[in-house]
């Protein structure tokens, strides 16, 4: 398996401008789960995703994020529009959970996001 | 509420040294499960262990060990004989019985000199 595959790797975008992540999760996991990584606050779930449903956006940092799951193999993460305050590492992961057992997380590469 | 604290913000050794990293959570949760992960300076996150809350069984792998004590709350991780490729940043993490994302700690970089 090819794992979690994220893109792009890099963006460099100007304020204002609208950036979309994008992430691909392992074939079979049910569960998806969008994080942001900054000096400040470390890592942070931004959002999550059961069978493609939203479960949990409750760490959205405001309306300019959005987030979606099409389908069961991928997934966006959209900022519109940009702050430099944005800046940081987008990391996807996805995971296959029954009510009995957790098999873990599996993280892409993460997204370096540089807003200018 | 979730909580990890990882205390130790930098820790730095001479290769060969022994090193523990230190991780205390807080759930309410009665099951849950722990984790390490290990972001070394490429930044991908790279994932060591999983532990259930009702296995204490430490773990051994290697280099790495576990030690889990439901008592103190900690799940510390030490790695024997430190090697320059160790030089990472830890992460501690807790996922409870509800929510299924994890809660991460603010990390650890443990920098190993040769």
């Amino acid at each position: 398996d090819a794992g979690v595959i994220q893109s792009p790797r890099h963006e460099v975008t100007e304020m204002g401008q609208e950036v979309t992540l994008r992430c691909k999760p392992i074939s079979g996991h049910d569960y998806l789960f969008w994080y942001r990584q900054t000096m400040m606050r470390g890592l942070e779930l931004l959002i999550y995703f059961n069978n493609n449903v939203p479960i949990d956006d409750s760490g959205m940092p405001e309306d300019r994020f959005s987030a979606k799951m099409p389908n069961a193999s991928f997934s966006t993460l959209k900022i519109q529009p940009s702050e430099p305050r944005d800046s940081a590492v987008y990391f996807c992961a996805s995971s296959l959970g029954t009510s009995h057992r957790d098999y873990g997380y599996t993280f892409g590469s993460g997204t370096r996001l540089t807003v200018v | 509420a979730q909580k990890v604290t990882q205390a130790q913000t930098e820790i730095s050794v001479v290769e060969k040294e022994d090193v523990t990293l230190d991780c205390v959570y807080e759930t309410r949760d009665t099951t849950y499960y722990l984790f390490w992960y290990k972001q070394p300076p490429s930044g991908e996150l790279v994932f060591l262990i999983r532990r259930n809350s009702f296995d204490e069984q430490n773990e051994i792998s290697g280099r790495y060990s576990w030690n889990f004590q439901k008592s103190t709350s900690s799940f510390n991780f030490t790695i024997t004989a430190s090697q320059v490729v160790d030089s990472a940043v830890y992460f501690c993490a807790l996922r409870g019985t509800g929510r299924r994302a994890l809660t991460f700690g603010s990390g650890t970089r443990l920098q190993v000199q040769p």
